[in-house]
């Protein structure tokens, strides 16, 4: 089946530093990827969907400045987090769907990015 | 901004029972899926269900849906230790440009 690959699987990085996390697709085309945050124990919260070519769309309560988001190509998506602060430590999971098929709406999860900030 | 609500939100059984969660959504949709996650990793897709269908069976997985009470169950027989998990609901549209929105989940504890 479609796999979509995140890299890297955790991170620990000091705060104030900056963080870029990959989603790849790696064999279909995604002309969109959607970023989410889990919280232990809780459900998954979208953040963004980002777009290849333009510019990522962003939930509300999200700040753009701080996850930025770039789709440089129809099998890469990346999120920085910027200037990385403790609250920010999460569980980060990437996600596409093949925006071919018109019936096939399955959507496939990278394995996450576990970032601690200390 | 979250869909729906699973319940239970935590069910521990033993192996060899069947285990029933149930979720709720609140908006049209055109299909309903359910996804599997395991402690610290990503999301396995396990079943899909559209709109104009009422019941889906894959494997030791049933999954009904209710649109007039706008509802969905996913009973899994004959658990195994390894089906340790927890589940999650997510309704989604025929398009792959919109995300899916995901319920709260159920944690799913089977005892060996």
């Amino acid at each position: 089946g479609a796999v979509v690959s995140q890299h890297p699987s955790w991170v620990i990085c000091k705060s104030g530093t900056s963080v870029k996390i990959e989603c790849r697709s790696l064999d279909f085309q995604a002309t969109t990827m959607f970023w989410y945050r889990q919280f232990p124990k809780q459900s998954l919260m979208l953040m963004a969907t980002s777009n290849e070519g333009s510019k990522a769309t962003y939930e509300q309560g999200v700040e753009k400045d701080k996850f930025l988001i770039n789709h440089a190509s129809l099998t890469l998506s990346t999120l920085t987090v910027t200037s990385a602060h403790p609250e920010d430590s999460s569980f980060y999971i990437c996600s596409a769907r093949d925006s071919r098929g018109q019936w096939n709406t399955e959507a496939f999860f990278g394995q996450g990015t576990r970032l601690t900030v200390v | 901004s979250q869909q729906g609500e699973e319940d239970p939100q935590a069910l521990s059984i033993q192996e060899g029972e069947n285990a029933t969660m149930n979720c709720s959504y609140k908006t049209s949709i055109n299909n309903l899926q359910w996804y599997r996650q395991n402690s610290g990793r990503g999301l396995v897709h396990l079943i899909l269900i559209r709109s104009n269908e009422r019941e889906k069976h894959s494997g030791r997985l049933r999954v009904t849906l209710d649109t007039s009470k706008k509802s969905s169950s996913l009973l899994i027989t004959a658990s195994r230790a390894a089906d340790t998990a927890s589940y999650f609901c997510a309704t989604g549209s025929n398009s792959g440009n919109t995300p899916l929105v995901f319920g709260k989940g159920t944690r799913l504890s089977v005892i060996a």
